[in-house]
């Protein structure tokens, strides 16, 4: 069964700094991915996503991220962090279950913004 | 306009009640999803509609029983409402079964005491 493993349950960034989520997956075949972000009291934006080709995605608010298939990891970046950044980030990875497709996440790593 | 609409966004009730989520969504999709996120954020999958057919039932207890009278809509009744049950209930939808991504509704947050 596939799965997803987010290794930090909270990360604390300066603003104006860089951020690195880390997001490692475990699925048998070729990974569909996605970063998705929950901002307090709100429902799950999409990010970015990886289907095929580009290994480096471009996503929304200037986030990005790079599939590594030799390190199943779908680690998610931004070079400057702003405080409105301050959200929970889920990984997940989409993956065939009984002839369907669903979304399996990780348990998510909360961003939080010092000034 | 909302893409993907949840009602109620909260929703405090007591032990033994039934209650109903409504879901809809007006992106065109085909697909409709419900997810659980419990109180440690952790998010599962419930149910999975396609064209108003159920096809995914994740282990969930028959107290909870989805519906949906249309594609663009998947309701989700409960019964017999337990402690347990409190969490966010999130909707979903996606333009088909396959791998593409899912937009999320508000969530409703469902707190039973």
């Amino acid at each position: 069964a596939q799965s997803v493993t987010q290794p930090d349950i909270h990360i604390t960034v300066s603003e104006g700094a860089s951020l690195e989520l880390r997001c490692n997956y475990s699925y048998g075949a070729t990974p569909y991915l996605f970063w998705y972000v929950q901002s307090p009291g709100q429902g799950l934006q999409l990010l970015l996503k990886y289907f095929s080709g580009d290994t480096l995605v471009q996503g929304i608010k200037g986030f990005e991220a790079e599939f590594k298939r030799s390190q199943s990891s779908f680690n998610l970046r931004k070079p400057s962090v702003h405080w409105s950044d301050a959200a929970e980030y889920f990984c997940a990875v989409g993956a065939m279950n009984s002839g369907y497709s669903t979304l399996t996440f990780g348990k998510g790593t909360m961003l939080l913004v010092s000034p | 306009d909302t893409a993907v609409s949840q009602t109620p966004k909260y929703l405090v009730t007591q032990m033994g009640n039934d209650k109903s989520i409504k879901c809809e969504q007006n992106l065109g999709h085909d697909t409709m999803y419900w997810y659980k996120q419990d109180s440690k954020k952790f998010l599962k999958i419930m149910f999975s509609y396609n064209n108003k057919e159920l096809i995914i039932n994740e282990t969930v207890p028959n107290r909870f029983s989805p519906k949906s009278p249309d594609k663009a809509h998947l309701n989700l009744h409960i019964n017999s409402l337990e402690l347990g049950d409190s969490a966010v209930y999130f909707c979903a939808s996606s333009s088909r079964q396959g791998h593409t991504e899912a937009f999320f509704g508000q969530g409703t947050r469902l707190t039973v005491v």
